[in-house]
C-alpha cells in the first residue's frame, strides 16, 4: 500500500534555531501533500498544502515566512520552521493522496523548542 | 472545517464489537466518507472508505445510511490495540483539502 515516510520522528532545538521535516512518498508519486499539526488532546489541524513546483498554499492563521514549504520534486515535501519558539513545540505530520484510494499519512514529527 | 459530528469518547469491552456513530447531515452527492483513527502519538490509519454503499474489508465494516447523513463504522470484535481516536471524514475526491473534527476517543476494557 501506499507508504509516507516523515523523518525526523522527535526533534529537540534550541529557541531560535530552525527545524526542516522531511515527509517522502515512497512508492507513489504525489503532486501534492498536506501539512497538519496537533496540539496534545486536540485534534489536526491543517496548516498548509504544498504543491509540486508551485507556492504552498497556507491556511488562515498560518504564517507562510514562519513555516517554509518546499515540494521540488513528486516524492518529497519538505517543512522548515523557521526561529523556533517553544510555543512551535508541537506533533506535526504530513499527508499525500493517493488518487481515489484517499490520504496516507506520515507517522509524525515531535517538536520540542526550548 | 470538519462536516461531521462524533461522540467524543465510548468504550467497548474486548471481544465485542464496538459501533461508532457518525452524523454528516450536510454530505454532498460527489463527497466520500473516510474512516481513519490515531493511536496515540503516531500519525493516522487509513480504516476504510465509501461513498453509498456498505463496505467492509479486513478491518471493518462501514454502513451508510440511506440518506447519506450519517454513517456506523464496526471494528467487529475488538482489541486492546484497537483503542485510538477515531476519525469520520467527508472528502470530495480531486479536493485538496482534508479537514479533522474532533473524533471519538474509544478504550477497549480487557
Amino acid at each position: 500500500g501506499a507508504v509516507v515516510s516523515q523523518h525526523p520522528s522527535r526533534v529537540i532545538c534550541k529557541s531560535g534555531t530552525s527545524v526542516k521535516i522531511e515527509c517522502r512518498s515512497l512508492d507513489f508519486q504525489a503532486t501534492t501533500m498536506f501539512w497538519y499539526r496537533q496540539f496534545p488532546k486536540q485534534s489536526l489541524m491543517l496548516m498548509a498544502t504544498s504543491n509540486e513546483g508551485s507556492k504552498a498554499t497556507y491556511e488562515q492563521g498560518v504564517e507562510k515566512d514562519k513555516f517554509l514549504i518546499n515540494h521540488a520534486s513528486l516524492t518529497l515535501s519538505t517543512l522548515t520552521v523557521t526561529s523556533a519558539h517553544p510555543e512551535d513545540s508541537s506533533f506535526y505530520i504530513c499527508s499525500a493522496r493517493r488518487g481515489t484510494y484517499g490520504y496516507t499519512f506520515g507517522s509524525g514529527t515531535r517538536l520540542t523548542v526550548v | 472545517d470538519a462536516k461531521t459530528t462524533q461522540p467524543p469518547s465510548m468504550d467497548c469491552a474486548e471481544g465485542r464489537a464496538a459501533n461508532l456513530p457518525c452524523n454528516h447531515s450536510t454530505i454532498s452527492g460527489n463527497e466520500y466518507v473516510y474512516w481513519y483513527r490515531q493511536i496515540h502519538s503516531q500519525g493516522p490509519q487509513y480504516i476504510i472508505h465509501g461513498l453509498k454503499n456498505n463496505e467492509t474489508n479486513e478491518m471493518a465494516s462501514l454502513i451508510i445510511t440511506e440518506d447519506r447523513k450519517s454513517s456506523t463504522l464496526i471494528l467487529p470484535h475488538a482489541t486492546l490495540r484497537d483503542t485510538a481516536v477515531y476519525y469520520c471524514i467527508v472528502d470530495q475526491t480531486g479536493a485538496n483539502n482534508l479537514f479533522f473534527g474532533t473524533g471519538t476517543r474509544l478504550t477497549v476494557i480487557p
